[in-house]
Order: C-alpha cells, then sequence, then structure tokens
C-alpha cells in the first residue's frame, strides 16, 4: 500500500534562506509523486510532478524536488524563500504500472512560515 | 475555464439536516473525487467518480453519498449531518479516468462546513 510521511508539520524559515521541505514515500511499485500548494482559503494547486523522467524536477515559484529511490525520498526545496512562499505543503503518492489505484494518497502537509 | 467551481463556500448545518455540496468543472475531465481536510490530517478522500454513471468510496465514505449523472457536476450528498462531519470539503477533477498514475488534480476552492 502506497502512504506518505511528510516530516515536521510545521516549518519556519528566514526570509532568504532555503527551504527544505521533507518527503519520504513507501510503494509497491514505481511511483508518480507530487507537490501541492495550498494558500490560505485556498484549493490545493500543483507545484511540480515527478512522472519517471529527469529525478530533478522544476515547478513553479522556485521550487524543485529530486526524486531518490534509493531514500525513498521526494524533498522538495527552494534556494531563497520569499514572504510570499508563506503555504501548506502537501506531498502526493500515485501508483503506475499493474496493479494501480484510481487514487492518489497525500501527505499530512506541512505549513511553512516565513519569518521576516 | 473556470475551472473547478464549488458551492456554497460556507455553509452552517444542525445536527440532523441534509445538504448537497456542488461541484462542476468544465474541463471535461473524467476523474472527479472528494476530499475533507481537517487539520493535522491532510487530505482524505471521501468518494470519487472514474466517468459518468461511475462511482466507488474512497477512505472516509461513511455519512456522504454521491452520484455522477453528467461529466460536469459530482455532488456531495450528507444524509444526516453530525458534527463530526465539520469540515472544508474539496473538489477535484483530473483527465483521464484515473487521479493515479501522473495525472495533475485540479482542486476547487472548497467549502467551509459547520456542523452544531
Amino acid at each position: 500500500a502506497q502512504s506518505v510521511t511528510q516530516l515536521g508539520s510545521h516549518v519556519s524559515v528566514s526570509e532568504g534562506a532555503l527551504v527544505l521541505l521533507r518527503c519520504n514515500y513507501s510503494s509497491s511499485v514505481p511511483p508518480y509523486l507530487f507537490w501541492y500548494v495550498q494558500y490560505p482559503n485556498q484549493g490545493l494547486q500543483l507545484l511540480l510532478k515527478y512522472t519517471s523522467a529527469a529525478t530533478l524536477v522544476k515547478g513553479i515559484n522556485g521550487f524543485e524536488a529530486e526524486f531518490k529511490k534509493s531514500e525513498t525520498s521526494f524533498h522538495l526545496t527552494k534556494p531563497s524563500a520569499h514572504m510570499s512562499d508563506a503555504a501548506e505543503y502537501f506531498c502526493a503518492v500515485s501508483d503506475k504500472g499493474e496493479g494501480r489505484d484510481d487514487k492518489i494518497i497525500f501527505g499530512k502537509g506541512t505549513r511553512l512560515h516565513i519569518l521576516p | 475555464n473556470a475551472g473547478v467551481t464549488q458551492t456554497p463556500k460556507f455553509q452552517v448545518l444542525k445536527t440532523g439536516q441534509s445538504m448537497t455540496l456542488q461541484c462542476a468543472q468544465d474541463m471535461n475531465h473524467e476523474y472527479m473525487s472528494w476530499y475533507r481536510q481537517d487539520p493535522g490530517m491532510g487530505l482524505r478522500l471521501i468518494h470519487y467518480s472514474v466517468g459518468a454513471g461511475i462511482t466507488d468510496q474512497g477512505e472516509v465514505p461513511n455519512g456522504y453519498n454521491v452520484s455522477r449523472s453528467t461529466t460536469e457536476d459530482f455532488p456531495l450528498r450528507l444524509l444526516s449531518a453530525a458534527p463530526s462531519q465539520t469540515s472544508v470539503y474539496f473538489c477535484a477533477s483530473s483527465y483521464p479516468g484515473t487521479a493515479g498514475g501522473e495525472e495533475t488534480q485540479y482542486f476547487g476552492p472548497g467549502t467551509r462546513l459547520l456542523v452544531l
């Protein structure tokens, strides 16, 4: 069964500092992996996704994530945080290939706080 | 395109009342789903549909009904509201007929429901 673990329900970084949001997955088959962002009082929108092409995936707003199979990780990074990055971030996983279920599994989310 | 729309934005119910949360999309997506979002719980799948006339249960279906008579609409019905159903509800859609695989999900803005 698929699962996603996001380490840290809250992360605080200073404006201009590196952003690192951690995500580890569990999947019995090669996965597709996603990061979604939710700004206050809005729905989720896709930041980036890994679909087995390049392991380093670039997304919107300067974010990127690297798929590391050996570590079963898909951490999200941004070199320099901006105040507008304050939001909740969700990592998600879905199956590909045989045995794939019609669902995507979300992590519990990490709220990113940006300190001035 | 309006994308995924949800109505109402906010609703207060008394225990035992019924209501329908509306969801519509104009992207001709086959897959639609309903999630609830609770603090510290991430998004949990309630029901989903892979096409008109086809629905299935997700992780937390009890107390909710759905139907899919058209591609565009996917209403969620609360038959007898309970305080435990106080939550934020999100509708999402994707193309083609599955949210597994690499398909991006598009989310509505959400409905905040308070059950007293």
